[in-house]
Protein backbone atom coordinates (compact mmCIF):
# COMPACT_ATOMS: atom_id res chain seq x y z
CA UNK A 1 0.00 0.00 0.00
CA UNK A 2 1.42 3.47 -1.18
CA UNK A 3 1.84 5.81 1.81
CA UNK A 4 -0.48 8.45 -0.26
CA UNK A 5 -3.63 7.23 -2.30
CA UNK A 6 -5.08 9.58 -4.59
CA UNK A 7 -7.34 8.63 -7.38
CA UNK A 8 -5.43 9.07 -10.85
CA UNK A 9 -8.70 10.16 -12.74
CA UNK A 10 -9.76 11.68 -15.18
CA UNK A 11 -12.35 13.48 -13.28
CA UNK A 12 -14.62 15.87 -15.87
CA UNK A 13 -16.91 18.61 -14.59
CA UNK A 14 -18.31 21.20 -16.43
CA UNK A 15 -17.52 24.84 -15.99
CA UNK A 16 -18.85 26.68 -12.54
CA UNK A 17 -19.50 23.09 -10.79
CA UNK A 18 -17.53 22.65 -7.28
CA UNK A 19 -14.88 20.03 -7.52
CA UNK A 20 -13.56 18.16 -4.88
CA UNK A 21 -10.06 16.31 -5.11
CA UNK A 22 -8.76 13.96 -2.33
CA UNK A 23 -5.83 12.21 -0.88
CA UNK A 24 -5.66 9.91 2.10
CA UNK A 25 -2.33 8.83 3.45
CA UNK A 26 -1.33 6.32 6.51
CA UNK A 27 1.54 8.28 7.80
CA UNK A 28 0.13 9.63 11.31
CA UNK A 29 3.46 11.81 11.54
CA UNK A 30 2.75 14.12 8.34
CA UNK A 31 1.70 17.42 9.16
CA UNK A 32 2.22 19.44 6.40
CA UNK A 33 -0.02 19.04 3.57
CA UNK A 34 0.47 20.39 0.08
CA UNK A 35 -1.68 20.90 -2.95
CA UNK A 36 0.27 21.49 -6.60
CA UNK A 37 -0.86 22.06 -10.07
CA UNK A 38 0.81 20.95 -12.69
CA UNK A 39 -0.62 22.15 -16.30
CA UNK A 40 0.55 20.48 -19.56
CA UNK A 41 4.33 19.98 -20.31
CA UNK A 42 4.92 22.11 -17.44
CA UNK A 43 6.28 21.52 -13.86
CA UNK A 44 4.12 21.08 -10.95
CA UNK A 45 3.74 25.19 -8.81
CA UNK A 46 2.38 25.02 -5.71
CA UNK A 47 -0.97 26.26 -5.03
CA UNK A 48 -1.73 25.82 -1.57
CA UNK A 49 -0.18 24.12 1.70
CA UNK A 50 -1.74 23.43 5.39
CA UNK A 51 -0.09 23.13 8.47
CA UNK A 52 -1.80 20.45 10.59
CA UNK A 53 -5.36 19.95 10.24
CA UNK A 54 -8.35 22.60 9.91
CA UNK A 55 -8.72 24.44 6.53
CA UNK A 56 -7.31 26.67 4.48
CA UNK A 57 -9.07 29.23 1.73
CA UNK A 58 -7.14 31.62 -1.07
CA UNK A 59 -9.49 32.49 -3.32
CA UNK A 60 -11.41 30.29 -5.14
CA UNK A 61 -9.53 27.33 -3.24
CA UNK A 62 -9.94 25.53 -0.05
CA UNK A 63 -7.50 23.18 1.41
CA UNK A 64 -9.27 21.23 4.23
CA UNK A 65 -7.11 18.43 6.43
CA UNK A 66 -8.70 16.04 8.64
CA UNK A 67 -5.83 13.99 10.66
CA UNK A 68 -8.04 11.88 12.27
CA UNK A 69 -9.14 10.12 9.23
CA UNK A 70 -5.88 10.99 6.98
CA UNK A 71 -8.01 12.33 4.72
CA UNK A 72 -6.95 15.61 3.12
CA UNK A 73 -9.25 17.53 0.28
CA UNK A 74 -8.94 20.19 -2.16
CA UNK A 75 -12.15 22.19 -2.92
CA UNK A 76 -12.30 24.41 -6.17
CA UNK A 77 -15.17 26.99 -6.36
CA UNK A 78 -16.66 28.54 -9.80
CA UNK A 79 -14.32 26.12 -11.39
CA UNK A 80 -13.04 27.59 -14.65
CA UNK A 81 -11.93 25.77 -18.45
CA UNK A 82 -8.27 27.47 -17.02
CA UNK A 83 -8.47 25.17 -13.52
CA UNK A 84 -7.96 22.17 -15.87
CA UNK A 85 -4.77 20.79 -15.33
CA UNK A 86 -3.30 17.67 -13.20
CA UNK A 87 -3.30 18.66 -9.36
CA UNK A 88 -0.65 16.19 -7.39
CA UNK A 89 -0.87 16.38 -3.14
CA UNK A 90 2.23 16.06 -1.06
CA UNK A 91 3.18 15.89 2.49
CA UNK A 92 5.92 15.54 5.06
CA UNK A 93 6.58 15.61 8.65
CA UNK A 94 8.04 17.75 11.06
CA UNK A 95 11.48 16.52 11.08
CA UNK A 96 11.81 14.74 7.95
CA UNK A 97 11.93 17.63 4.97
CA UNK A 98 11.18 14.73 2.38
CA UNK A 99 7.93 15.40 0.63
CA UNK A 100 5.76 12.40 -0.35
CA UNK A 101 3.53 12.78 -3.75
CA UNK A 102 0.15 11.34 -4.13
CA UNK A 103 0.09 10.10 -8.64
CA UNK A 104 -1.97 12.88 -9.26
CA UNK A 105 -5.82 13.76 -10.66
CA UNK A 106 -6.04 14.70 -13.84
CA UNK A 107 -8.88 17.45 -13.82
CA UNK A 108 -11.12 18.32 -17.02
CA UNK A 109 -13.42 21.77 -16.60
CA UNK A 110 -15.66 21.27 -19.40
CA UNK A 111 -16.80 24.68 -21.02
CA UNK B 1 13.70 36.08 -12.80
CA UNK B 2 13.73 33.39 -10.33
CA UNK B 3 13.76 29.89 -12.41
CA UNK B 4 14.94 26.58 -12.62
CA UNK B 5 16.32 25.40 -15.93
CA UNK B 6 16.60 22.02 -17.47
CA UNK B 7 18.32 21.24 -20.58
CA UNK B 8 17.54 19.36 -22.67
CA UNK B 9 13.95 19.54 -22.68
CA UNK B 10 13.70 16.21 -24.80
CA UNK B 11 16.30 13.71 -25.25
CA UNK B 12 15.87 10.38 -27.46
CA UNK B 13 18.90 7.89 -27.07
CA UNK B 14 19.67 4.46 -27.23
CA UNK B 15 20.70 1.98 -24.75
CA UNK B 16 23.75 2.30 -22.95
CA UNK B 17 24.95 5.61 -23.99
CA UNK B 18 25.61 7.55 -21.27
CA UNK B 19 23.87 10.60 -20.59
CA UNK B 20 23.20 13.92 -18.38
CA UNK B 21 20.90 16.44 -18.00
CA UNK B 22 21.72 19.38 -16.66
CA UNK B 23 19.75 21.40 -13.81
CA UNK B 24 20.47 25.25 -12.15
CA UNK B 25 18.62 27.22 -10.39
CA UNK B 26 19.05 31.17 -9.68
CA UNK B 27 17.74 31.44 -6.33
CA UNK B 28 20.31 30.25 -4.01
CA UNK B 29 18.12 27.62 -3.14
CA UNK B 30 20.23 25.00 -0.71
CA UNK B 31 18.04 22.01 -1.22
CA UNK B 32 17.79 20.53 -4.81
CA UNK B 33 16.35 16.93 -6.06
CA UNK B 34 15.27 15.05 -8.79
CA UNK B 35 12.05 13.43 -9.89
CA UNK B 36 11.40 11.25 -12.45
CA UNK B 37 7.13 11.68 -13.12
CA UNK B 38 5.55 8.09 -14.83
CA UNK B 39 1.34 7.65 -15.60
CA UNK B 40 0.08 6.39 -12.42
CA UNK B 41 3.04 6.80 -10.53
CA UNK B 42 3.16 10.16 -9.79
CA UNK B 43 6.62 12.27 -8.69
CA UNK B 44 9.26 9.51 -7.67
CA UNK B 45 12.64 11.25 -6.15
CA UNK B 46 15.54 9.78 -7.68
CA UNK B 47 18.04 11.77 -6.16
CA UNK B 48 18.61 15.04 -3.24
CA UNK B 49 20.88 17.21 -1.95
CA UNK B 50 20.72 19.33 0.78
CA UNK B 51 23.64 21.41 -0.05
CA UNK B 52 27.09 21.59 -1.96
CA UNK B 53 28.49 17.88 -1.72
CA UNK B 54 25.91 17.17 0.34
CA UNK B 55 23.66 14.40 -1.73
CA UNK B 56 21.38 11.26 -1.17
CA UNK B 57 19.32 8.45 -2.50
CA UNK B 58 15.75 9.04 -3.07
CA UNK B 59 13.24 6.51 -3.27
CA UNK B 60 14.53 5.09 -7.07
CA UNK B 61 18.00 5.73 -7.45
CA UNK B 62 19.07 3.17 -9.20
CA UNK B 63 20.69 3.42 -12.77
CA UNK B 64 21.40 7.25 -11.77
CA UNK B 65 24.02 8.90 -10.63
CA UNK B 66 24.69 13.20 -9.45
CA UNK B 67 26.51 15.15 -8.20
CA UNK B 68 26.45 18.98 -6.70
CA UNK B 69 30.13 21.19 -7.03
CA UNK B 70 28.22 24.45 -7.47
CA UNK B 71 24.95 25.19 -5.66
CA UNK B 72 22.98 26.52 -8.52
CA UNK B 73 23.77 23.20 -10.33
CA UNK B 74 22.81 20.00 -9.79
CA UNK B 75 22.95 17.70 -13.33
CA UNK B 76 21.55 14.00 -13.21
CA UNK B 77 23.59 11.44 -15.39
CA UNK B 78 22.52 8.15 -16.42
CA UNK B 79 25.93 5.92 -17.13
CA UNK B 80 24.10 3.51 -18.96
CA UNK B 81 20.87 4.29 -19.64
CA UNK B 82 18.06 1.73 -20.33
CA UNK B 83 14.32 1.99 -22.00
CA UNK B 84 12.70 1.32 -18.27
CA UNK B 85 14.43 5.13 -17.66
CA UNK B 86 12.04 6.32 -20.56
CA UNK B 87 10.24 8.86 -18.76
CA UNK B 88 9.84 12.80 -17.84
CA UNK B 89 12.32 13.89 -15.44
CA UNK B 90 11.94 17.08 -13.31
CA UNK B 91 14.70 19.26 -11.27
CA UNK B 92 13.51 21.48 -8.33
CA UNK B 93 14.58 23.46 -5.63
CA UNK B 94 13.65 24.98 -2.63
CA UNK B 95 15.57 27.22 0.25
CA UNK B 96 16.59 24.43 3.25
CA UNK B 97 13.39 23.47 5.03
CA UNK B 98 10.69 25.29 3.45
CA UNK B 99 7.70 23.46 1.95
CA UNK B 100 7.31 25.25 -1.64
CA UNK B 101 9.51 23.71 -4.23
CA UNK B 102 10.17 24.94 -7.75
CA UNK B 103 10.22 22.98 -10.66
CA UNK B 104 12.12 23.14 -13.74
CA UNK B 105 10.09 23.07 -16.89
CA UNK B 106 11.03 18.96 -17.40
CA UNK B 107 13.21 16.91 -19.24
CA UNK B 108 11.37 14.28 -21.77
CA UNK B 109 13.65 11.33 -22.20
CA UNK B 110 13.22 8.57 -24.71
CA UNK B 111 15.93 5.53 -24.05
CA UNK B 112 15.45 3.02 -26.86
Amino acid sequence: QKEVEQDPGPLSVPEGAIVSLNCTYSNSAFQYFMWYRQYSRKGPELLMYTYSSGNKEDGRFTAQVDKSSKYISLFIRDSQPSDSATYLCAMRGDSNYQLIWGAGTKLIIKP
Amino acid sequence: EAQVTQNPRYLITVTGKKLTVTCSQNMNHEYMSWYRQDPGLGLRQIYYSMNVEVTDKGDVPEGYKVSRKEKRNFPLILESPSPNQTSLYFCASRPGEATKQYFGPGTRLTVT
